[in-house]
């Protein structure tokens, strides 16, 4: 177990509405990515926050967003969900800078109906 | 482009053989490069990592392979176990950049 904890496990949603997924990063980790997996795919990267500040983003939307906590816990929300969010969300947390290894959560499972 | 790939989608070994998983990789510039093991209905765990100014490294079973001329990655298992069933993926870490870039993952299945 890498100490990362994601929640919930598994979500339903319908199209249209909003969601937000929350991870607790390891101990002494200040860095948190999100990535998005599809079934039968590898990770995509979503963004990465670094000592609370959005530090990077991948090719996904505006309604993506996120937030960092001082605690250094995040915060994944979706608005205006489509079917095509249906996916793992997975959090990583890396300790200090952002090229450091990058230790995965769970994930949360989210379906979109 | 910016990709990650792998030559072959699944792979089948019996138990106690040796497995080599490969990946292609195809920007010069990336630095840094992870295998991560996904198990069924969980995140992906770390294995090992290599940085472009090393050819090999070793872990506890496992060993990466860099080579740098054709861009290629691989990861050698010893004896490879029942547990270690699952999909691998191999991720790519660029110089300034914040992300990984996954490639599709190869499955590996031991059969006893």
């Amino acid at each position: 177990e890498t100490g990362v904890t994601q929640s919930p496990t598994h979500l339903i949603k319908t199209r249209g509405q909003q969601v937000t997924l929350r991870c607790s990063s390891q101990s002494g980790h200040n860095t948190v990515s999100w990535y998005q997996q599809a079934l039968g795919q590898g990770p995509q990267f979503i963004f990465q926050y670094y000592r609370e500040e959005e530090n990077g983003r991948g090719n996904f939307p505006p309604r993506f967003s996120g937030l960092q906590f001082p605690n250094y816990s995040s915060e994944l929300n979706v608005n205006a969900l489509e079917l095509d969010d249906s996916a793992l969300y997975l959090c990583a947390s890396s300790l200090d800078r952002p090229q450091e290894t990058q230790y995965f959560g769970p994930g949360t499972r989210l379906l979109v109906l | 482009g910016e990709s990650v790939g792998l030559h072959l989608p699944t792979l089948s070994v019996q138990e106690g053989d040796n497995s080599i998983i490969n990946c292609a990789y195809s920007n010069s510039a990336s630095d840094y490069f992870i295998w991560y093991k996904q198990e069924s209905g969980k995140g992906p765990q770390f294995i090992i990592d290599i940085r472009s100014n090393m050819d090999k490294r070793q872990g506890q079973r496992v060993t990466v392979l860099l080579n740098k001329t054709v861009k290629h990655l691989s990861l050698q298992i010893a004896a490879t176990q029942p547990g270690d069933s699952a999909v691998y993926f191999c991720a790519e870490g660029r110089g300034g950049s914040e992300k990984l870039v996954f490639g599709k993952g190869t499955k590996l299945t031991v059969n006893p």
